[in-house]
């Protein structure tokens, strides 16, 4: 089955603990991007890569940093987080162009 | 600076008849527009998308349409299902940059009634 896969679905920390998300794609797409939602602000972009070993920041990339070692993979890094990271993110991937991304279900941070 | 918007918070229909989701967008390098429905608890699902060299894009009970002019685009969902009750957001990218980003409208909760 085609899918993204985020881990963990659901994470409660303490401000500045280190923390990986992870996500995987097994659809052999060159492009994935990270995304927050957060309420009345609807969905935002964190860090985009077009394929490995090439990302750039999105919207909102401070306090963030990704990887892109292997084309299914590309982690979402919170080196010291911090309460203002609480959100629900979102990975997806895609072909290049015109093409419809697909999202994973998605991994709720709670930063105390 | 909202470049994508989508005025309805919610809608409520009645079983089998239209929904009409409405979405406005202000930047002019946009050309490529998408549909996702949402479920809670889980990601948003892509439904239908259409490009900037059309007006008109059907798949099965769904159908959007896009006004260049006005910079609006609808979609259209008959006949609506108590299924269909979901939050629904329009997303929109320009072409040719290093950037495929997905620009989000809020969303609009769409409830049917059975």
């Amino acid at each position: 089955e085609a899918q993204v896969t985020q881990n963990p679905r659901y994470l409660i920390t303490v401000t500045g603990k280190k923390l990986t998300v992870t996500c995987s794609q097994n659809m052999n797409h060159e492009y994935m991007s990270w995304y927050r939602q957060d309420p009345g602000l609807g969905l935002r972009q964190i860090y985009y890569s077009m394929n490995v070993e090439v990302t750039d920041k999105g919207d909102v990339p401070e306090g963030y940093k990704v990887s892109r070692k292997e084309k299914r993979n590309f982690p979402l890094i919170l080196e010291s987080p911090s309460p203002n990271q609480t959100s629900l993110y979102f990975c997806a991937s895609s072909f290049l162009g015109d093409q419809p991304q697909h999202f994973g279900d998605g991994t709720r941070l709670s930063i105390l | 600076d909202q470049q994508v918007k989508q005025n309805s918070p919610s809608l409520s229909v009645q079983e089998g008849r239209i929904s009409i989701l409405n979405c406005d967008y202000t930047n002019s390098m946009f050309d490529y527009f998408l549909w996702y429905k949402k479920y809670p608890a889980e990601g948003p699902t892509f439904l239908i998308s259409i490009s900037s060299i059309k007006d008109k894009n059907e798949d099965g009970r769904f159908t959007v349409f896009l006004n260049k002019s006005a910079k609006h685009l609808s979609l259209h969902i008959v006949p609506s299902q108590p299924g269909d009750s979901a939050v629904y957001f329009c997303a929109a990218s320009g072409r040719g940059g290093s950037n495929y980003k997905l620009t989000f409208g809020k969303g609009t909760l769409l409830t049917v009634n059975p």
